[in-house]
């Protein structure tokens, strides 16, 4: 009940490509969707959020797009760089204020 | 501010052995979070504090985890006896409570624990 499903676990793309990391949930008593970006060696950093109430947020090259009754978000990168690559995880928080992370993937773009 | 800081930043130790992992969070923030990230089971929580009390423990894996916050600045969380499969690396965060906001959890560097 409480797992976030993330996919693909690894991606390689292109410089200038669009890297996109998805995300699935079962708990509708989630209210809020952070995306964390980790390099190693580093804790991870949040990237970008967004509510359920929003369908899609938008922070300079980053995106997320959320939909509700799928119970599915994504996270889109647009113009990849080389830069970008380091892990990525999906989170969902409960009321009580408890983060359940999805299982990471690792970008590599590739220069 | 200088974020979330954690001590040490690794720890070699033998079986058998305690362990003492040390967190200041942000100035200010009414949460600390302890999770342990590995290969095999990615990020879980452990246990988190809401102004210095524990709120939830249910993430602490067995007895000899244990976490205590005595002050607004300061937290640890201990292993008695260590064990080789508590080998991890041990993150601290903490967020700041801010009504009909989100909140954000931010994230200490981590202590890299090896239990030989």
């Amino acid at each position: 009940q409480q797992q976030v499903k993330q996919s693909p676990q690894s991606l390689i793309v292109q410089k200038g490509g669009i890297s996109i990391i998805n995300c699935a949930y079962e708990n509708t008593a989630f209210d809020y969707f952070p995306w964390y970006q980790q390099f190693p060696g580093k804790g991870p950093a949040l990237l970008i959020a967004i509510r359920p109430d929003v369908s899609e947020k938008k922070e300079g090259r980053f995106t997320i797009s959320f939909n509700k009754s799928a119970k599915q978000f994504s996270l889109h990168i647009m113009d990849s760089q080389p830069g970008d690559s380091a892990t990525y995880f999906c989170a969902a928080r409960d009321s009580a204020r408890q983060l359940t992370f999805g299982s990471g993937t690792q970008l590599t773009v590739l220069p | 501010d200088a974020g979330v800081i954690q001590s040490p930043r690794h720890e070699v130790t033998e079986m058998g052995q305690e362990v003492t992992l040390r967190c200041k969070p942000i100035s200010g923030h009414d949460y600390l979070f302890w999770y342990r990230q590995t290969m095999m089971r990615g990020l879980e929580l452990l246990i988190y504090f809401n102004n210095n009390v524990p709120i939830d423990d249910s993430g602490m894996p067995e007895d000899r985890f244990s976490a205590k916050m005595p002050n607004a600045s300061f937290s640890t969380l201990k292993i008695q006896p260590s064990e080789p499969r508590d080998s991890a690396v041990y993150f601290c965060a903490s967020s700041l409570t801010l009504t009909r906001r989100v909140d954000t959890q931010y994230f200490g560097p981590g202590t890299r624990l090896t239990v030989l």
